[in-house]
């Protein structure tokens, strides 16, 4: 599975936009790129996932670079419920997800 | 969306003592369940991967004989910690894959486990 790095923490003012960076360089053809977020206490939750193509739900927005080397998660309109530790995760369709650190976004009023 | 419970969602015990902890997939049926378990300002650790019907997968240095795992069922998974002490005390949570579907896992809430 590719190996990400995201920043530990992050701050985001209420009803601003979230970006979440993840960098994934190691990614292969074809892992996908996974967005689970955790609030305090409870399980993950699945955000979005994406292999090569922009993609976009209900929750949020992932952009991915052409060269697949990273990519960015957008909340549109963060909320102070939006406050969670976010895990990007590289991993092929059928493997198992290995949680890294994280980044903890902070959603301030 | 797809759904997942466990049960309990907490739970004390004494040392020494077993505890059981089971893992429902609500509207789907679940071919691959995955046990993580988590400590106080950790991120998850996987523990174990279940596929209906057959053994579990245990990942490096997780105890098989301590932690029994059972997926009997498409909907059900359960672990039971057996004879439990202090330093297990963790957030167990377990996550299942749809069958039919190659990727997305969804979570259970999880379960507190003290054990004094």
């Amino acid at each position: 599975d590719a190996k990400t790095t995201q920043p530990p923490s992050m701050d985001c003012a209420e009803g601003r936009a979230a970006n979440l960076p993840c960098n994934h360089s190691t990614i292969s053809g074809n892992e996908y790129v996974y967005w689970y977020r955790q609030i305090h206490s409870q399980g993950p939750q699945y955000i979005i996932h994406g292999l090569k193509n922009n993609e976009t739900n209900e929750m949020a927005s992932l952009i991915i670079t052409e060269d697949r080397k990273s990519s960015t998660l957008i909340l549109p309109h963060a909320t102070l419920r939006d406050t969670a530790v976010y895990y990007c995760i590289g991993i092929y369709n059928t493997d198992k997800l290995i949680f890294g650190t994280g980044t903890r976004l902070q959603v301030f009023p | 969306g797809a759904v997942v419970s466990q049960h309990p969602s907490r739970v004390i015990c004494k040392s020494g003592t077993s505890v059981k902890i089971e893992c429902r997939s609500l509207d789907f049926q679940a071919t691959t369940m995955f046990w993580y378990r988590q400590f106080p300002k950790q991120s998850l650790m996987l523990m174990a991967t279940s596929n209906e019907g057959s053994k579990a997968t245990y990942e490096q240095g997780v105890e098989k004989d301590k932690f029994l795992i059972n997926h009997a069922s498409l909907t059900l998974s359960t672990l039971t910690v057996t004879s439990a002490h202090p330093e297990d005390s963790s957030f167990y949570i377990c996550s299942a894959r749809e069958k039919h579907s190659t990727d997305t896992q969804y979570f259970g809430p999880g379960t507190r486990l003290t054990v004094l």
